[in-house]
């Protein structure tokens, strides 16, 4: 069984600082991994994914991550954050099975940026 | 372009009322979730459904019971509610090969 760790439960930083939220992952088998951000009372909405290829992906809004297979992390970083960055974010992974697997998701990192 | 739909988006129950949520997809996936979301506890799955006609248990499904009509909607009903299901309730399905999970909106239930 898979399972995702968030290291930090809160993150407070200041707009235009630079910002790294950590996720480590628990798998037997290879993954896929994901990030989703979910804004105030709003659902949850796709960040990026790392499937295959390059360990470092690109996402919306700025962020990136890199998939480390030898630390088994999927940190999530953006070198400048803004006010609207304010967020709650989750990291999950799923298993590669060749089959329809479930997502696994950390407990959430909650973002605040402040001015 | 509606994605994941979900309906209510907000209601209020007395202790020992029933209620159904109800869920649609028009992405065509097979599998479909229903999530609650409690503060500090992340996302817990309460029911899934691999396929149209299976439907299976998830981290916390006492107190919950689910039909899946069919391929595109998946329901969610509360029998007796209880306080403790106070929460905010997600919809979503899924991506057959990665797992990615599609998202509705939410639906915020508070029970007296």
């Amino acid at each position: 069984a898979q399972s995702v760790t968030q290291l930090d439960s809160q993150v407070p930083v200041f707009e235009e600082a630079p910002v790294e939220l950590r996720c480590n992952y628990s798998s037997s088998v290879s993954v896929y991994l994901f990030w989703y951000v979910q804004y105030p009372n709003q659902g949850l909405q796709l960040l990026l994914k790392y499937l295959s290829g390059s360990t470092l992906v690109k996402g919306i809004n700025g962020f990136e991550a890199e998939f480390n297979k030898s630390q088994t992390s999927f940190h999530l970083r953006k070198p400048s954050v803004h006010i609207s960055d304010t967020a709650e974010y989750f990291c999950a992974v799923s298993a590669i099975r060749g089959g329809s697997e479930k997502l696994v998701f950390g407990k959430g990192t909650k973002l605040t940026v402040n001015p | 372009n509606a994605g994941v739909t979900q309906t209510p988006k907000f209601q209020v129950l007395k202790t020992g009322q029933s209620m159904t949520l109800q869920c649609a997809q028009d992405m065509n996936h097979n599998s479909m979730y229903w999530y609650r979301q409690d503060p500090g506890m992340g996302l817990r799955l309460i029911y899934y459904s691999a396929s149209e006609g299976t439907t299976d248990k998830g981290e916390v499904p006492n107190g919950y019971n689910v039909s899946r009509l069919n391929k595109r909607e998946f329901s969610l009903r509360l029998e007796s509610a209880a306080p403790s299901q106070t929460s905010v309730y997600f919809c979503a399905s899924s991506e057959a090969v990665t797992g990615e999970l599609f998202f509705g909106e939410g639906s915020r239930l508070t029970v007296l």
